[in-house]
């Protein structure tokens, strides 16, 4: 069963035009965190949620944004891609933050190619 | 303070060899120390964790083990068969190391 669910898992859109990639889970966890991911490198933190708590990292562009309507959902929209942000979005929860020992469950990745 | 390394870059191990892999990190603050395995294409999973209280862990042919004072863990996997060949990240509360490329040789 899945359990961290991504869609699309393949996403195509032009130089600066808006996507919104999803990401939704049925663990009922707290914590939900994006993560970009490009070829050959690690996955990146981008920002998470602890429940309604945005948190930022330092390093993420504007261009990037979140929402959390509800425990289940999480988006990630890029307002204006660049080809630079062609690369796998990995979404992940966990039930708690990283200092309470949590596994952190990984969905399947949405792969954004910027034309 | 949250650097975390990892090597090697990328291991080449015989089929039924032994594969090690080490992470160091920088942030005595951290409290988890899990490896990942990700297939291409696929998002990473939990492969191993371990707790800042024990210095080993075994899980079937892999086995985690923990260094405090050295601020460094490591990941080996006995009796290495093609399947493992993946890249496995560490990634202490959730700070991902850049990643050992493991090929398995058959």
């Amino acid at each position: 069963d899945a359990m961290v669910i991504q869609n699309p898992r393949y996403q195509v859109t032009q130089f600066g035009k808006p996507v919104t990639l999803s990401c939704s889970q049925t663990l009922n966890h707290n914590v939900m965190y994006w993560y970009q991911q490009k070829s050959s490198q690690a996955p990146k933190l981008l920002f998470h949620y602890y429940d309604k708590d945005f948190n930022n990292e330092a390093d993420t562009p504007d261009n990037f944004q979140s929402r959390r309507p509800n425990t289940s959902f999480c988006f990630l929209d890029i307002r204006s891609p660049g080809l630079g942000d062609a690369a796998m979005y990995l979404c992940a929860t966990s039930r708690d933050r990283a200092s309470q020992v949590n596994e952190q469950f990984f969905g399947p990745g949405t792969r954004l190619t910027v034309l | 303070q949250q650097q975390v390394k990892q090597s090697p870059q990328s291991l080449i191990v015989q089929k039924g060899g032994i594969s090690i892999i080490n992470c160091a990190y920088e942030n005595t603050a951290f409290d988890y120390f899990p490896w990942y395995q990700q297939f291409p294409g696929k998002g990473p999973a939990l492969l191993i964790a371990i707790r800042p209280d024990v210095s080993e862990k075994k899980e079937g042919r892999f086995t985690i083990s923990f260094n405090k004072s050295a601020k460094q863990f490591s990941l080996h996997i006995m009796d290495s068969q093609p399947g493992d060949s993946a890249t496995y990240f560490c990634a202490p509360n959730f700070v991902f190391g850049p990643g050992t490329r493991l090929s398995v040789l058959p």
